[in-house]
């Protein structure tokens, strides 16, 4: 059974760089039907969709956070990753990988989640 | 750009039926809408996905008490036989090309 799981550094100052990884376990990343996205929730909030990328690379982004948003593929490693640059305490969120099919954007497998607090 | 609308919060009682609401916006009336449950502490989890025309696909595991449908923009999500677990955070999410939209969510409470 395929399972997502987020890591990466939980605590992060004012303009650093948010860096996280989604390492796909059960299954091979290296699948042209299906995409694998970053959605974040701050706390209390609602649910944000930050980017997806598919295997071979080619990558969608939020119009709101595309100008510090970099997600890239690891088939070596079977893993995707987040970047987010200059990061704020507005960047404080759960953050969650998750994938879709390339003709039908529902996120249907989730990560658990990991909490990332920017915090000076 | 498409847009959900959903009311912040829903109740119903134990045993009970709720249906849940998800507008789409002017212009994206056939646009499909996949429903997600976040229970308390917990990540969300893919319910199913409504179609325009009201066939929905459930993900695994998802109880015959869940069902979608539609009328017009507005796609629903039905809970039956309401369960205490059933309390939770419902979001609907669509797409368009190159992008994603997540609705507001409903926080749903069983009394």
């Amino acid at each position: 059974q395929l399972q997502l799981q987020e890591s990466g550094p939980g605590l992060l100052k004012p303009s650093e760089t948010l860096s996280l990884t989604c390492t796909v376990s059960g299954g091979s990343i290296r699948s042209s039907s299906f995409y694998w996205g970053w959605i974040r929730q701050p706390p209390g909030k609602g649910l944000e969709w930050i980017g997806t990328i598919n295997y071979s690379g080619g990558t969608y982004y939020s119009p709101s956070l595309k100008s510090r948003v970099t997600i890239s593929v690891d088939t070596s490693r079977n893993q995707f990753s987040l970047k987010l640059t200059s990061v704020t305490a507005a960047d404080t969120a759960l953050y969650y990988c998750a994938r879709h099919r390339d003709s039908s954007w529902d996120f249907h497998l989730w990560g658990r989640g990991t909490l990332v607090t920017v915090s000076s | 750009q498409v847009a959900l609308t959903q009311s912040p919060s829903a109740s119903a009682s134990l045993g009970a039926s709720v249906r849940l609401t998800c507008t789409l916006s002017s212009g994206h009336s056939t646009y499909a809408i996949a429903w997600h449950q976040q229970q308390p502490e917990k990540g969300p989890r893919y319910l199913m996905t409504v179609n325009n025309d009201g066939r929905h696909t459930k993900g695994d595991g998802i109880p015959d008490r869940f069902t979608g449908s539609t009328s017009g923009a507005e796609r629903y999500l039905t809970i039956s036989s309401l369960q205490s677990d059933d309390e939770a955070d419902y979001y609907c999410q669509t797409w368009d090309t190159g992008i994603v939209v997540f609705g507001g969510g409903t926080k749903l409470t069983v009394l």
